[in-house]
């Protein structure tokens, strides 16, 4: 079965400090994708990033990157140089191949960049 | 290129009423979603439409709640008699034409739905 934890609930960090958000996923499937989406106090779920089981290669985008490590089932992402705009809750989600578009989100965890 | 189009955005009702949201999805988008999200949640899948069919209601409680795509563009979801429990925010996403699990959903803004 599909499950994504975000074991940080809450994380609040000082403007410019650099933040990394967990993601530790479950599946049985060989053939997986994984996403991140951030939600703004809008509501709106803004696309991030996806990356697909057989492409382990970490990217940066920016001030973000990510690093997907199969080996422990992670999904992490980081902010460098965080900023008051990031401020938001970040959701990271699994699909699996036999699942067609079945999105599995995990909680979320929420996060505050202090001025 | 236009987002995935939601209204209303707010909508407070009383327990037992009904209530129905609208969503348009990105032009060209085959696939369709509605997601629930509890205050303090991620989102939970309630509907899956592939043009106008149903891909997947397995979460849906389909006692209370209904959803129809027809002609495979907008979409309604409607919940009737509404409970205190279905007090969330209802999501609409789209994707384009395919099942493949790599495709991005879009999102739209969104329905808060506050049943008191």
């Amino acid at each position: 079965a599909q499950k994504v934890t975000q074991a940080q609930t809450e994380i609040s960090v000082v403007e410019k400090e650099d933040v990394t958000l967990d993601c530790v996923y479950e599946t049985r499937d060989t053939t997986y994708y994984l996403f991140w989406y951030k939600q703004p106090p809008s509501g709106e779920l803004v696309f991030l990033i996806r990356r697909n089981s057989f492409d382990e290669q970490n990217e940066i985008s920016g001030r973000y990157s990510w690093n997907f490590q199969k080996s422990t089932s992670s999904f992490n992402f980081t902010i460098t140089a965080s900023q008051v705009v990031d401020s938001a809750v970040y959701f990271c989600a699994l699909s699996e191949a036999d699942y067609g578009q079945n999105f599995v989100f995990g909680p979320g965890t929420r996060l505050s960049v202090l001025p | 290129e236009a987002g995935v189009a939601q209204s209303p955005r707010y909508k407070i009702i009383e327990k037992r009423q009904s209530v129905a949201f609208w969503c348009n999805p990105i032009s060209g988008h085959a696939t369709l979603y509605w997601y629930q999200q509890i205050l303090g949640q991620g989102p939970k899948l309630l509907i899956q439409f592939q043009n106008n069919g149903v891909v997947d209601d397995s979460q849906l409680p389909k006692d209370r709640f209904s959803a129809e795509r027809l002609k495979g563009v907008d979409s309604t979801l409607k919940i009737q008699p509404a409970k205190l429990e279905d007090s969330a925010v209802y999501l609409c996403a789209s994707s384009r034409p395919g099942l493949a699990p790599s495709e991005t959903q879009y999102f739209g803004p969104g329905t808060r739905l506050l049943v008191l």
